[in-house]
């Protein structure tokens, strides 16, 4: 089946410091990524969808220029945590779409000291 | 908008025991609906998935779920519960005009009693 590979799975940075954490699909083409939030104990909020070729769409709330959002081929898409800060501690997740629905990563868990 | 409720945040029950995890969703058009199973600091398995057609909808790990239009719901169901089973379920409904968007219940943490 399809799989999307996600890495680095954690990741320990000092604050001011930028990260990046990269999807990339394994055996089918990723037009678009989604990327996902979540909180300790919570659910998965969509932060932004990235297009192959075009900018990303961020939901609201959500700061485009912190969280930079990359997709330049079909198959890597790649978030970047820039001047991170403890409060950007979090599970970070991509997902594609594929023709059985939705393929995850397996998820960044970044902490920010 | 579409929305997502899973009024359970945390159900216990014992090995062995029948399981039912409820979802209810708000979305205008037919939805896509999905459930997915979480284990801790991983990312997202899907267990089943209904598009269309028979609104009995068998996944794996011996889950199935039932889509009912007029109570818009889709709830999960096993028969007899495993100690392995122990997890986040989160229910999500997709767009179905063809964005793809996901939007997620809270979910409900399953403990396994042995």
């Amino acid at each position: 089946g399809a799989v999307v590979s996600q890495h680095p799975s954690w990741v320990i940075c000092k604050s001011g410091t930028s990260v990046k954490i990269e999807c990339r699909s394994l055996d089918f083409q990723a037009t678009t990524m989604f990327w996902y939030r979540q909180f300790p104990k919570q659910s998965l909020m969509l932060m932004a969808t990235s297009n192959e070729g075009s900018k990303a769409t961020y939901e609201q709330g959500v700061e485009k220029d912190k969280f930079l959002i990359n997709h330049a081929s079909l198959t890597l898409s790649t978030l970047t945590v820039t001047s991170a800060h403890p409060e950007d501690s979090s599970f970070y997740i991509c997902s594609a779409p594929d023709r059985g629905g939705y393929t995850f990563g397996s998820g960044t868990r970044l902490t920010v000291v | 908008a579409q929305s997502v409720t899973q009024p359970d945040i945390h159900i216990t029950v014992s090995e062995g025991a029948s399981l039912e995890l409820r979802c209810n969703y708000s979305y205008g058009a037919t939805p896509y609906l999905f459930w997915y199973v979480q284990s801790p600091g991983q990312g997202l398995q899907l267990l089943l998935k209904y598009f269309s057609g028979d609104t009995l909808v068998q996944g794996i790990k011996g889950f199935e779920a039932e889509f009912k239009r007029s109570q818009s719901s889709f709830n999960l169901r096993k028969p007899s519960v495993h100690w392995s089973d122990a997890a986040e379920y989160f229910c999500a409904v997709g767009n179905g005009a063809g964005s793809y968007q996901l939007t997620f219940g809270k979910g409900t943490k399953l403990s396994v009693i042995p």
